[in-house]
């Protein structure tokens, strides 16, 4: 069974920098293009940042280029979001998400990981 | 950015009605469109891709329609847990974008 489950959300100053989890099992995860997607509490679905299948490229939303980086490791098969200068509009709960690979639609869904920016 | 818009935002149902939510897509995304539920305190779950292909395990009660810039997704008779928001999706093209959501309710 395919699962993604991320981890490392937390209580973060404005300014702040914090790295989210994301391990995958079931699949491999460095066969697939991944995304982060947030949802702000009450809000809806907002697209954040994606890795290709290769991992040689990443696209990001405008709101988080040059503060998010997304990475993988292929030995851990889990991918990262480095989120740095962090502000309070970036509190959301952070999910990742398995690409499919014809349609580019999300099958597979972790259970998310709540980040607050706040002092 | 191609911007997503669902219409209505909320709905109020009973079991056993037959319910439609549209999403428009501000350019053409040919059929790249796909439909999520999402439950409170829940990841989205993936419903119908590519327009109108139905994921698998969902039931066939789901489908959807569309092309171009205009799509549907219809649920054919109301059950207690279809009770839920609703997105739609575009793959199109980065950066990748949702309508704002549809709430879905019961009467």
């Amino acid at each position: 069974e395919e699962q993604l489950v991320e981890s490392g959300g937390d209580l973060v100053q404005p300014g702040g920098s914090l790295r989210l989890s994301c391990a995958a099992s079931g699949f491999t995860l460095s066969s697939y293009a991944m995304s982060w997607v947030r949802q702000a509490p009450g809000k809806g679905l907002e697209w954040v940042a994606a890795m290709s299948v290769s991992g040689g490229r990443a696209f990001y939303t405008d709101s988080v280029k040059g503060r998010f980086t997304v990475s993988r490791d292929t030995s851990k098969n889990t991918l990262y979001l480095q989120l740095n200068n962090l502000k309070a509009d970036d509190t959301a709960v952070y999910f990742c998400a398995k690409e499919e690979q014809s349609s580019a639609s999300f099958d597979c869904w972790g259970q998310g990981t709540l980040l607050t920016v706040s002092s | 950015d191609i911007q997503m818009t669902q219409s209505p935002s909320s709905l109020s149902a009973s079991v056993g009605d037959r319910v439609t939510i549209t999403c428009r897509a501000s350019q053409s995304i040919s059929r790249y469109l796909n439909w999520y539920q999402q439950k409170p305190g829940k990841a989205p779950k993936l419903l119908i891709y590519a327009a109108s292909s139905l994921q698998s395990g969902v039931p066939t009660r789901f489908s959807g329609s569309g092309s171009g810039t205009d799509f549907t997704l219809t649920v054919s008779s109301l059950q207690p847990e279809d009770f839920a928001t609703y997105y739609c999706q575009q793959s199109y093209t980065t950066p990748i974008t949702f309508g704002q959501g549809t709430r879905l309710e019961i009467k």
